[in-house]
């Protein structure tokens, strides 16, 4: 069974840019999250995804922004880049997001802003 | 999980030890727990999980302690192997809510 896969692996942008990062979540998983990985904040909610709804949302600023696709494939959205937006984003992935059920990450995409 | 700082904390031990990693948590409302090894390149990936209802859990090679007397965690392996080497998270989630709260994390080092 294929893991939660992300792409691409590495991106470099300019600040003022926009970027897309896409995760496909293991088969039969309906739930996708989003989590900033930074040195400094550790590892911070952006939004939760299930059936085409973000369902949860972290406290990130409207730049931030996703969407889940009908086959469960989610991509998010970071408009404006900012130096400070540097980070590994992590996309996890869950039967159906509720109650105690584990969550499966990708490898994420290293993301650097110049 | 709490925030610990910029510095990531640091356990170096030698292969062979048993290795004590811990973790404090601030909502006495959260009733489950979850610890997490991410090795260099991946990411985090799941290792065991404890509820509120339990002050002990035994995995392979892992032990989950959980004091929420005093809001803290701690995650033990034993004879650590060099392939242990990676950075461990805990994180919490309380009932009502889905989306679990991830400490800063600890970089386990482990020497041959």
């Amino acid at each position: 069974k294929a893991g939660v896969t992300q792409t691409p692996r590495y991106l470099i942008k300019t600040r003022g840019q926009q970027v897309t990062l896409s995760c496909s979540p293991i088969s039969g998983h309906r739930s996708v999250s989003w989590y900033q990985q930074t040195p400094g904040q550790g590892l911070q909610f952006l939004f939760e995804y299930f059936s085409e709804t973000q369902r949860n949302k972290g406290n990130f600023p409207g730049r931030f922004s996703g969407r889940q696709f009908s086959n469960s494939r989610s991509e998010m959205n970071v408009s404006t880049l900012e130096l400070g937006d540097s980070a590994l984003y992590l996309c996890a992935s869950s039967l159906t997001g509720r109650g105690n059920e584990k969550l499966f990450f990708g490898s994420g995409t290293q993301l650097s802003v110049l | 999980g709490e925030s610990v700082g910029l510095h990531l904390p640091t356990l170096s031990v030698q292969e062979g030890d048993n290795s004590i990693i811990n973790c404090a948590y601030s909502n006495s409302a959260s009733d489950y727990f979850i610890w997490y090894k991410q090795e260099s390149g991946k990411g985090p990936q799941f290792i065991i999980d404890i509820r509120s209802n339990m002050d002990k859990r035994q995995g392979q090679r892992v032990t989950v302690l959980l004091n929420k007397t005093v809001k803290h965690l701690s995650l033990q392996i034993a004879a650590t192997q060099p392939g242990d080497s990676a950075v461990y998270f805990c994180a919490d989630l309380t009932g009502g809510s889905y989306i679990p709260t991830f400490g800063r994390g600890t970089s386990l080092i482990v020497h041959p």
